[in-house]
């Protein structure tokens, strides 16, 4: 079973839609994350959830908006898509919000076009 | 601003030799630090965390060690394979619970039979 899970792997889309990405994890964890890799290979935080509550949210232009219905769920919605919202989405998880080893899911690449 | 810089260069070496990776820091003084090992198209995968007040951290044939006064980490990988062919990030974070985990780019490292 796959610890963390997000669908779908890839996701082309035309500027100005709107789309959700979906995470999932079965390992118990508390807390969970969204990060971005751009084309140069840079990971930067997005959010953090920590029991379905918000605790990190970097600057992020409100177009992004993270939803948690319980604590092993954490979606992405992002309205008003444009081209440089390109990149390949990473959800993760960790058990609570020390300092603790994160663990991935094996990303979106999200291309708009 | 906090900079974390990897080489960008990937680093090739024979197989069964080692492997040394640099991460280098500035204008943060973190509590902690993570290597994570990332495939093509996959998530980052946790490999070892080491503490601000730890010089050295072993696991199999990963080391790592963490210079708080040089403000840099190194990352070995013994007897090296092709299968650890890779691109390797460090991560760091401060003490605090709600801390950010910042990743560096990225070395990748390619070992050639």
């Amino acid at each position: 079973d796959t610890a963390v899970s997000q669908t779908p792997k890839y996701l082309v889309t035309q500027m100005g839609n709107d789309k959700s990405i979906k995470c999932e994890q079965n390992l118990g964890h508390d807390t969970m994350y969204w990060y971005k890799q751009d084309s140069k290979k840079f990971l930067k935080i997005m959010f953090s959830y920590n029991n379905k509550e918000l605790i990190i949210n970097e600057t992020v232009p409100n177009r992004f908006s993270p939803k948690s219905p319980d604590k092993a769920h954490l979606n992405l919605h992002i309205n008003s898509l444009e081209l440089g919202d390109s990149a390949v989405y990473f959800c993760a998880s960790s058990p609570g919000t020390g300092n603790e080893k994160l663990f991935f899911g094996s990303g979106t690449q999200l291309s708009v076009l | 601003s906090q900079k974390i810089e990897q080489n960008s260069e990937a680093l090739n070496i024979q197989e069964g030799k080692t492997a040394t990776l640099t991460c280098n820091y500035t204008n943060y003084s973190p509590a902690y630090l993570q290597w994570y090992r990332q495939d093509p198209g996959r998530g980052p995968v946790f490999l070892l965390l080491i503490r601000e007040n730890e010089k050295e951290k072993r696991k199999e044939r990963l080391k790592v060690t963490f210079d708080t006064t040089l403000k840099q980490s190194l990352f070995h990988i013994t007897a090296s394979q092709p299968a650890d062919s890779a691109t390797y990030l460090c991560a760091l974070q401060g003490a605090s619970g709600y801390s950010t985990l910042t990743f560096g780019k990225g070395t990748m490292l390619l070992v050639s039979p």
